[in-house]
């Protein structure tokens, strides 16, 4: 069974701080996103990494960055963050080859920016 | 702009009551269409998916209807229970591009 380990539940930063999120998958997928969730505004993409080291632009890319050094860890970076970055994040995999296959997610992050 | 429109925003129903979810998308290039259950402090986790050949697809009490030529699918969820008490999502997925629908927030009754 897929396991996506997003290593905080809950964090509390404040304004203009540098902000770590960090995801890992133990099944070898080379895909993983990341999600912000806000209600009644659904899942939106924010970036997604097809290997390691390479990286692609979502629907909101600004005012965050992503890093993936190794196939299963895939961080987001919030570089200087504000109190409209308050959300759910979710990370979420799937394998290459996956066209019957959609994405696992992680059981998210809920990130307060005071 | 949403390229996926889910209706409705919430819905109650009594125990053993059908709920239907329904959702149409824009792109018709989007060849796998799955739904996804989430429940509070959870990731969203896949519950069912159909592609587009097919009009209909059931597992358990959850059956997808699927409307090609509409552009809508839909979720049913059969003698609905209170544990079925979550948020549902809908998506549409072309390769990597996964489009997700605004979410339903579903409560069964005893």
């Amino acid at each position: 069974d897929v396991k996506v380990t997003q290593s905080s539940r809950y964090l509390v930063k404040r304004t203009g701080e540098k902000v770590f999120l960090e995801c890992v998958q133990d099944m070898d997928h080379e895909n993983m996103f990341w999600y912000r969730q806000d209600p009644g505004l659904g899942l939106r993409l924010i970036y997604f990494s097809y290997d390691v080291k390479m990286k692609e632009k979502g629907d909101i890319p600004e005012g965050y960055s992503v890093s993936r050094e190794k196939k299963e860890r895939f961080s987001l970076i919030l570089e200087s963050a504000s109190t409209n970055q308050t959300s759910m994040y979710l990370c979420a995999s799937r394998p290459w080859d996956s066209r019957d296959q959609p994405q696992h997610f992680g059981d998210g992050t809920r990130l307060s920016i005071l | 702009q949403q390229q996926v429109k889910q209706s409705p925003q919430s819905l109650i129903v009594q125990k053993g009551g059908i709920p239907i979810i329904n959702c149409a998308y824009e792109n018709t290039a989007f060849d796998y269409f799955p739904w996804y259950q989430q429940f509070p402090g959870k990731g969203p986790a896949l519950l069912i998916a159909i592609r587009p050949d097919v009009s209909e697809k059931k597992e358990g009490r959850f059956t997808i209807s699927f409307n090609k030529s509409a552009k809508q699918f839909s979720l049913h969820i059969m003698d609905s229970q209170p544990g079925d008490s979550a948020t549902y999502f809908c998506a549409a997925i072309l390769n990597n591009d996964m489009r997700f629908g605004a979410g339903t927030r579903l409560t069964v009754k005893p």
